[in-house]
């Protein structure tokens, strides 16, 4: 099955300071690579998304990075805000296997004042 | 539109018994997951249905576990004499056509089970 390991575990940054997430996975058939955001006590919701035939993906202030061939993807959140505090899930899924996800181990995001 | 739901919030039950877990997915949609949330780890893949099969039940921990999904909407993960080891947040995720797709899956709140 697929190895999937998030680093670093955590990051505290300032406010208006970049974040990076990296991802890495085992499965090379992965060909879905999204971003979940879970807020204490709150459901995972999907922040962004990349399909394998795109290397880059940004979306306001979050953008996603994809090398396939080194197997790891890394999600970028620039000029980051309090409300940016959460655990952040990466989940590389193959789409063939009914994309069911697999989650990575989290990434415990804190945004200080 | 309204998202998924899951009923109860919170089920505390005792060790031996038997516990169903409700799943209301999204309107139309056709894919349906079940995973489950231990402390300070990534929701873990238990079981997915696309209609009202189990198109791939490989997740689930054992044979105490079971879901149904008779009409293809509603689902129900059944848990039989029940453990302490059970103790998580069970989530239930839909997505509009599932299999070999990359449709978003949304998920619920989720149930926090608690065996004591």
């Amino acid at each position: 099955g697929e190895n999937v390991e998030q680093h670093p575990s955590t990051l505290s940054v300032q406010e208006g300071d970049s974040a990076v997430i990296k991802c890495t996975y085992s499965d090379s058939a992965s060909n879905y690579f999204p971003w979940y955001k879970q807020e204490l006590g709150k459901r995972p919701q999907l922040i962004i998304d990349i399909r394998s035939n795109v290397g880059e993906k940004k979306d306001q202030r979050i953008a996603v990075t994809l090398n396939k061939t080194a197997k790891h993807f890394s999600l970028h959140i620039t000029e980051t805000q309090p409300e940016d505090s959460a655990v952040y899930f990466c989940a590389p899924t193959f789409t063939g296997g009914g994309n069911k996800l697999t989650f990575g181990t989290g990434t415990q995001l804190k945004v200080e004042l | 539109g309204a998202g998924v739901s899951q009923t109860p919030s919170n089920k505390v039950t005792e060790k031996g018994k038997y516990v169903e877990l409700r799943c209301d997915p999204i309107s139309g949609h056709t894919a349906l997951y079940w995973y489950r949330q231990s402390l300070g780890q990534g929701p873990e893949f238990l079981i997915y249905f696309q209609g009202t099969g189990a198109a791939d039940d490989s997740g689930l921990p054992n044979d105490r576990f079971f879901a149904v999904r008779p009409e293809g909407s509603v689902s129900t993960l059944k848990i039989q004499r029940t453990e302490r080891g059970d103790s998580a947040v069970y989530l239930c995720a839909s997505s509009l056509k599932g299999g070999a797709t990359t449709d978003t899956q949304y998920f619920g709140p989720g149930t926090r089970l608690t065996v004591l």
